[in-house]
């Protein structure tokens, strides 16, 4: 029983667009999102989080939107840089240890 | 410098043999978790402790253990009876008034044949 969603495997998105990626949740007592990255071979490294009782959140070029009523959240960037090219990760928590989607490998073409 | 360490980076061991990978933090945080990444599977939580001498079971803890002896450090055994040892281990940790915030270190890429 997957809790966090993360339906699409991969994105491309042309240098200098906007990419989104989208995360959807099936605990509505999950309180706490978060969005990580993470580079071949190497830990993720935490991005951006939301808390529930937040509908947006937002910092520099990346942007979370939370949609409670959908059990949705979806992460900005703007405008998409060929640093971003990674695997994404949608993690989420409710008292205990985050809950991980598997991931949507982003490539930012130039 | 704060940060995870996880050694090494590289480890082959022959079907059969236990191996444990080693994490230390030194970000002073109480919660420590091990996680397994396999293709197109995500991060799949084996092991977390919240203090010293005390941890519990992830969604994927059969075949694995661990010990908490030491608020910096956070050893995990892989042992003979883990079907599918060859993955990518990641170790994180957090501090107790923010745990939703883990910090992962580089990983430990473990191959048994």
């Amino acid at each position: 029983d997957q809790q966090v969603k993360q339906n699409s495997p991969s994105l491309s998105v042309q240098e200098g667009r906007i990419s989104i990626l989208n995360c959807d949740y099936t605990n509505s007592m999950f309180d706490y999102f978060l969005w990580y990255k993470k580079y071949p071979a190497e830990g993720p490294t935490f991005l951006i989080s939301i808390s529930s009782i937040k509908d947006k959140n937002e910092d520099g070029r990346f942007t979370v939107f939370l949609n409670k009523s959908a059990k949705h959240l979806s992460l900005h960037i703007v405008p998409s840089q060929p640093g971003d090219s990674a695997v994404y990760f949608c993690a989420a928590r409710n008292l205990a240890p985050l809950v991980f989607g598997k991931g949507t490998r982003l490539s930012v073409i130039a | 410098d704060g940060g995870i360490t996880q050694s090494p980076k590289y480890l082959f061991r022959k079907e059969g043999q236990n191996v444990t990978l080693s994490c230390e933090q030194n970000l002073n945080h109480d919660a420590m978790y091990w996680y397994r990444q396999d293709p197109g599977q995500g991060l799949r939580l084996i092991y977390y402790s919240q203090i010293v001498n005390d941890f519990q079971k992830g969604d994927i803890a059969e075949g694995y253990s661990v010990s908490r002896e030491k608020k910096e450090s956070f050893p995990l055994t892989v042992t003979s009876a883990q079907k599918n040892p060859t993955a990518f281990y990641l170790c994180a940790s957090a501090s107790s008034g923010r745990l939703y915030e883990q910090y992962f270190g580089p990983g430990t890429r473990l191959t048994v044949t």
